[in-house]
């Protein structure tokens, strides 16, 4: 987790709402990035940022949107046209090569 | 030709064995490969990272080996230990893609005491 801020952990929403899934860094790292993890599955990249006021959508984002107004702050939105949001969500930072991951928040829509 | 494939899906050893999982791809542009561990309901960890340079990468008990030629890099866990119970996550990045990881299904890992 080290400089990873993901927050609520546990987020309920009704089926048609949009929800917004916080991530902060204190790490100073240009690169962010959302991962989608579903049970069984490895992770899938939903939107990545390379440096603020800049974003690039991944293998699935569909229903997803983002910004990237501050180098500390990656919000992820979850928008009613994602059709299958329930799911664990993993904001990334990148130094060089690796990858850090948050703690991740567990939607669940009904 | 993005994908990884990891292999076995899950693993039981026996304390004090040796944990093997292994991970092949098809991108030749793949230039770092890492290990993650995932402990339930947490964000994945690095464990472990190999470039193509090397064929072999150790740090305590964990090992990364690779094969350039074959395509394929695996992970040993020596001496596993109940506390190494976790599923772990080959990946695949491509420093020319800004670093976007490709991931392995995941291998559930359990260590019997």
């Amino acid at each position: 987790d080290g400089g990873i801020t993901q927050s609520p952990k546990y987020l309920f929403r009704k089926e048609g709402q949009n929800v917004t899934l916080s991530c902060e860094q204190n790490l100073n790292h240009d690169a962010m990035y959302w991962y989608r993890q579903d049970p069984g599955q490895g992770l899938r990249l939903i939107y990545y940022s390379q440096i603020v006021n800049d974003f690039q959508k991944g293998d699935i984002a569909e229903g997803y949107s983002v910004s990237r107004e501050k180098k500390e702050s990656f919000p992820l939105t979850v928008t009613s046209a994602q059709k299958n949001p329930t799911a664990f969500y993993l904001c990334a930072t990148r130094d060089i090569y690796e990858q850090y991951f948050g703690p991740g928040t567990r939607l669940t829509v009904t | 030709q993005q994908q990884v494939k990891q292999s076995p899906q899950s693993l039981i050893v026996q304390k004090g064995g040796i944990s093997i999982i292994n991970c092949a791809y098809e991108n030749t542009a793949f230039d770092y490969f890492p290990w993650y561990q995932q402990f339930p309901g947490k964000g994945p960890a690095l464990l472990i990272a190999i470039r193509p340079d090397v064929s072999e990468k150790k740090e305590g008990r964990f090992t990364i080996s690779f094969n350039k030629s074959a395509k394929q890099f695996s992970l040993h866990i020596m001496d596993s230990q109940p506390g190494d119970s976790a599923t772990y996550f080959c990946a695949a990045s491509n420093r020319a893609s800004y670093g976007k990881l490709t991931f392995g299904q995941g291998t559930i890992l359990t260590v019997h005491p």
